[in-house]
């Protein structure tokens, strides 16, 4: 079971926005920032967002993120074929136990 | 361009041991923190262990503490994972990742992969 919640699964079709959560606790998303990753098929994971909803140059402004407390999620605009992957977000870990860099279950987006 | 190219992967015996390397192009090395993320087949990415830049600050997670080793050379630009006592759970794809700073944080380039298969 993964330290970060996500749903398994979501689903849109062309040109809607959809978007993902990602549910953690204080120890995680509530005091460190979330990172979000794209994995498409067969590939290694590409970053989408960092530091909450920050996007690196090159990744299009189709997609945000956004947190708010102990929750963060991934909104993807103008939804595309091409969009249709696996998302997993991400964030430092700090508890009593030592920091553990954590990840969600991860969603597979199927653009219907 | 950023390239991480990771080397060192096959089969293994339960209980064996591997090395891993990763060789890494178009940036500063040794200004950067770096991870080791893996992902069993048909499953999610895990964390496996991180290093600071400098070294000084090194990370595993609980399910590899006391197997494996993170290290670094910056003078020859690589990163390495010493697994040891090698389980078959711990088959899976090591990517390595530059961290996006000189203390671990969240990981900006991977690269591709390399198989890590644990079976008798």
């Amino acid at each position: 079971q993964s330290v970060l919640t996500q749903p398994p699964s979501a689903s849109g079709t062309p040109g809607q926005r959809v978007t993902i959560s990602c549910s953690g606790s204080s120890s995680n998303i509530g005091s460190n920032y979330v990172y979000w990753y794209q994995q498409l098929p067969g590939t290694a994971p590409k970053l989408l967002i960092y530091r909450n909803n920050q996007r690196p140059s090159g990744v299009p402004d189709r997609f945000s993120g956004s947190k708010s407390g102990t929750s963060a999620s991934l909104a993807i605009s103008g939804l595309r074929s091409e969009d249709e992957a696996d998302y997993y977000c991400a964030a430092w870990d700090d508890s009593l136990s030592g920091s553990n860099w954590v990840f969600g279950g991860g969603t597979k987006l199927t653009v219907l | 361009e950023v390239q991480l190219v990771e080397s060192g992967g096959g089969l293994v015996k339960p209980g064996g041991s591997l090395r891993l390397s990763c060789a890494a192009s178009g940036f500063t090395f040794s200004s950067y923190s770096m991870n080791w993320v893996r992902q069993a087949p048909g499953k999610g990415l895990e964390w496996v262990s991180s290093i600071s830049s400098s070294s000084s600050y090194i990370y595993y997670a609980d399910s590899v503490k006391g197997r494996f080793t993170i290290s670094r050379d910056n003078a020859k630009n690589s990163l390495y994972l010493q697994m040891n006592s090698l389980r078959a759970e711990d088959t899976a794809v090591y990517y390595c990742a530059r961290g996006m700073t000189t203390v671990v944080t969240g990981a900006d380039y991977w690269g591709q992969g390399t198989l890590v298969t644990v079976s008798s």
